[in-house]
């Protein structure tokens, strides 16, 4: 089955600890987005990659970091500077064309400070 | 700049009753239309989007929306809603005819359906 799969499912973070979070497709899609959401908040961009080897910053980037070397990973990097990272964070990736705009989503990591 | 705004934060609909959630964008052109259906805990799947044609684009779940140009609306509907709709719905938006991939999102609407 072609998919978003996202892990882990939970993570707890120590004080001054960077964390990854992993994200993996494959629908074959260029691009892929990094999401965080808080209650009431909606969806606030992170990060997104049109293309391996290149990202660009969203909304909300400071305190967090990505690579894409591969194209069917976008993995993303809380650091220690993310004084409030704890919220649920969703990957997504579109394709080319008009699905371009089409998002398909992972199930998500819930991201906890111990 | 482009926004879109969902006016209800909560809405609360009895099981078997009929549904519409608003959805309302600021963009000058006719931008791509989609909602999107998150359940607790869970990733966002995509219900339905409108690129252009006919106006009324109907969805899985049994779900449709109406593109109204005078309006800039794109309310989402159902006929009957069933407990397992209890979810967070968002409307998002993306310009049209742009190289950029990013959808703008709205707060989302929190479904609750009474028994």
């Amino acid at each position: 089955d072609g998919g978003i799969t996202q892990s882990p499912k939970y993570l707890f973070r120590k004080e001054g600890q960077n964390v990854t979070l992993s994200c993996e497709q494959n629908l074959n899609h260029d691009a892929m987005y990094w999401y965080r959401q808080d209650p009431g908040q909606g969806l606030r961009l992170i990060y997104y990659s049109q293309i391996v080897n290149d990202f660009q910053k969203g909304d909300i980037a400071e305190g967090y970091s990505v690579s894409r070397e591969k194209k069917e990973s976008f993995p993303l990097t809380v650091t220690s500077a993310q004084k409030n990272p704890t919220a649920f964070y969703l990957c997504a990736s579109s394709g080319g064309g008009k699905g371009k705009n089409i998002q398909y989503f992972g199930a998500g990591t819930r991201l906890s400070v111990l | 700049a482009q926004s879109v705004t969902q006016p209800d934060i909560h809405i609360t609909v009895s099981e078997g009753a009929s549904l519409e959630l608003r959805c309302n964008y600021s963009y000058g052109a006719t931008p791509y239309l989609f909602w999107y259906v998150q359940s607790p805990g869970q990733g966002l799947q995509l219900l339905l989007k409108y690129f252009s044609g006919d106006t009324l684009v109907q969805g899985i779940k049994g779900f449709e929306a109406e593109f109204k140009r005078s309006q800039s609306s794109f309310n989402l509907r159902k006929p009957s809603v069933h407990w397992s709709d209890a979810a967070e719905y968002f409307c998002a938006v993306a310009p049209s005819g742009d190289s950029n991939y990013q959808l703008i999102w709205g707060a989302g609407t929190k479904l609750i359906i009474k028994p």
